[in-house]
């Protein structure tokens, strides 16, 4: 069985200040992907990013990071210089090798306050 | 514009009665989901369907019933059978997985079902 947890439920921050959710899983599978996926208030999941197992670059995508450590089975999302319009609910999700097994954790709502 | 249509976006329905919600995607996708979200949980497999005819159930299948007649259509019936069927439901569809790429899920907006 696979699991993640996202331990945060609830963040709030100042507009401008960084954020970091963190997202820890567990896989018998060597070969997996990563997913995080942000829920706006209209209830729509929209995907942010897809990370191979077998690729532990860290990547940057504007304001957004994310920090894939194997060893510890963790994969962060940090937010810098967060802004109102980001305050979300944000899940980390996990996809088996079979691709056919999707599992999210718990989710973390954001608040950015202005 | 290609993507996934759910309707109705909100109903209501008194206990024992049967409810269908729709699930509708142009994006030429073969495997569709189903999904439940309680509040301040995360998303819940109810079944998936990863080509037209056939269909597997996920983690939480009882009280539920779908069919996958056509490529593009996986609608899920709530049925009388569940037994807390209030929550927002969630479809999404993904692309091929090929050359041990990962396919992408795209969801719809939600149906929120609420029982009286």
């Amino acid at each position: 069985a696979q699991k993640v947890t996202q331990a945060q439920t609830e963040i709030s921050v100042v507009e401008k200040e960084d954020v970091t959710l963190d997202c820890v899983y567990e896989t018998r599978d060597t070969t997996y992907y990563l997913f995080w996926y942000k829920q706006p208030p209209s209830g729509e999941l929209v995907f942010l990013i897809r990370r191979n197992s077998f690729d532990e670059q860290n990547e940057i995508s504007g304001r957004y990071s994310w920090n894939f450590q194997k060893s510890t089975s963790s994969f962060n999302f940090t937010i810098t210089a967060s802004q109102v319009v980001d305050s979300a609910v944000y899940f980390c999700a996990l996809l088996n090798n079979a691709g056919n097994m999707l599992t999210f954790g718990g989710g973390t709502r954001l608040m950015v306050k202005p | 514009d290609g993507g996934i249509t759910q309707s109705p976006k909100y109903l209501f329905r008194k206990e024992g009665q049967n409810v269908t919600l729709s699930c509708e995607q142009n994006l030429n996708h073969d495997a569709m989901y189903w999904y439940r979200q309680d509040p301040g949980q995360g998303l819940r497999l109810i079944y998936y369907s990863q080509i037209v005819n056939d269909f597997q159930k996920g983690d939480i299948a009882e009280g539920y019933s779908v069919s996958r007649e056509k490529k593009e259509s996986f609608p899920l019936t709530v049925t009388s059978a569940q037994k807390n069927p209030t929550a927002f439901y969630l479809c999404a569809s993904s692309t091929p997985s090929s050359g041990g790429g990962a396919g992408e899920l795209f969801f719809g907006e939600g149906s929120r079902l609420t029982v009286l």
